[in-house]
């Protein structure tokens, strides 16, 4: 079964620190991939996603995720966080099926 | 404006009755979906519907009912079933059901059975 792995449930960093949020994902077959930003009490907010093309791709507020098949990983990256970035990010993965797997998630929290 | 609704925002229900939590979108989307949200556990999908008067369960359907008469409408029925009710509830759309198809999700609904 297709599955999305988040290993970090928590990752604290101060301000203008620079950030990475790691997601693998486990498939043999092509994926889209996604990342989806939640803040408190709210629903879940697309931040960038990989369907084809270029394996790098970025968000308009500083974020930008890398495509890697050979690892099978799409990790969520920014050089300088602000406080503002804080929230649960998600990772999730469509594979050849109708429906997103979503991992169980991590929270970014941005210290000043 | 364009987007997805979820009502109410909490919700208080004793134990053994029957609840259902709204979701409409005025996105002109096929798709919509259910999702229930416990803390360390992410989103786990409840049901789905790719087409009006049609739905399918996802992982965790046992103890919950849909219906989708109206493309815009995708009511959720939490019954007497569900063993472990409190939750927080959340609602999609997407314009098909397709790989790709990117979801909007509603602001959700916090349920407490009491």
């Amino acid at each position: 079964a297709q599955s999305v792995t988040q290993l970090d449930s928590q990752v604290p960093v101060f301000e203008e620190a620079p950030v990475e949020l790691r997601c693998n994902y486990s498939s043999s077959v092509s994926v889209y991939l996604f990342w989806y930003v939640q803040y408190p009490n709210q629903g879940l907010q697309l931040l960038l996603k990989y369907l084809s093309g270029s394996t790098l791709v970025e968000s308009i507020n500083g974020f930008e995720a890398e495509f890697n098949k050979s690892q099978t990983s799409f990790h969520l990256r920014k050089p300088s966080v602000h406080i503002s970035d804080t929230a649960e990010y998600f990772c999730a993965v469509f594979v050849n099926t109708d429906k997103l797997i979503f991992g169980t998630g991590t929270r970014l929290q941005v210290f000043p | 404006d364009g987007g997805i609704t979820q009502s109410p925002k909490y919700l208080f229900r004793k134990e053994g009755q029957n609840v259902t939590l709204s979701c409409e979108q005025n996105l002109n989307h096929d798709a919509m979906y259910w999702y229930r949200q416990d803390p360390g556990q992410g989103l786990r999908l409840i049901y789905y519907s790719q087409i009006v008067n049609d739905f399918q369960k996802g992982d965790i359907a046992e103890g919950y009912s849909v219906s989708r008469e109206k493309k815009e409408s995708f009511p959720l029925t939490v019954t007497s079933a569900q063993k472990n009710p409190t939750a927080f509830y959340l609602c999609a759309s997407s314009r098909t059901g397709s790989e790709g198809s990117e979801q909007f999700f509603g602001p959700g609904t916090r349920l407490t059975v009491l």
